[in-house]
């Protein structure tokens, strides 16, 4: 991948756990974006966390985001079946054209069983 | 509003088939994104247009490939010839400035 991996590459649980996804990148950022992807369906955007920012909260939902070792991780809390799907974080890179682009990591399967 | 919106959702063509695949972005957005998806090779970003002007077409795999955005609410992606390597979910997205983008459902094109 260009600029971000997710680890893990998939993720089993039961509701009522919570689960945890981790996302490296490999430049600097102004932001960094998580998307969920329903299987079949385009992507929808959960939340952005600024470079100056440490942990933000939506919801079920709470991203931290440490710059020094240029990773992020999504933690969803007491997991519901209808959170199965595919999870992405992406930022901004520069590639070799010098225009900013929306690059996407690997994603994280997370299957939720009732 | 009604989101993003493609056509066709789906597409089985032959080799050698010319392909078109259409967008319709969020009124008011100024940033149109053309994306593919693969299993092999997750989300590429293929091309995206400011204000309707393309920016960044360095994605496009090769000449087969062209996008125009001809007004502010259309979008095409064309590929001619299509070959079966291009077998893929191709996905349209939109923002404001380069904020948060808003996706459609995709065009899954398999090709013969």
């Amino acid at each position: 991948s260009q600029q971000g991996e997710e680890d893990p590459q998939a993720l089993s649980i039961q509701e009522g756990e919570n689960a945890t996804m981790n996302c490296s990148y490999k430049t600097s950022i102004n932001n960094l974006q998580w998307y969920r992807q329903n299987s079949g369906r385009g992507l929808v955007h959960l939340i952005l966390i600024r470079s100056n920012e440490r942990e933000k909260h939506s919801g079920r939902l709470r991203v931290t985001l440490d710059t020094s070792k240029k990773s992020s991780s999504l933690l969803i809390t007491a997991s519901r079946a209808a959170d199965t799907a595919s999870y992405f974080c992406a930022t901004f890179w520069t590639g070799n054209t010098g225009f900013q682009k929306l690059v996407f990591g690997t994603g994280t399967r997370l299957l939720v069983s009732p | 509003d009604a989101g993003v919106i493609q056509s066709p959702r789906h597409e089985v063509t032959e080799m050698g088939q010319e392909v078109t695949l259409r967008c319709k972005p969020i009124s008011g957005h100024d940033y149109l994104f053309w994306y593919r998806q693969t299993m092999m090779r997750g989300l590429e970003l293929l091309i995206y247009f400011n204000n309707n002007v393309p920016i960044d077409d360095s994605g496009m795999p090769e000449d087969r490939f062209s996008a125009k955005m001809p007004n502010a609410s259309f979008s095409t992606l064309k590929i001619q010839p299509s070959e079966p390597r291009d077998s893929a979910v191709y996905f349209c997205a939109s923002s404001f400035v380069q904020g948060e983008l808003f996706f459609g459902e995709g065009s899954r094109l398999t090709v013969l």
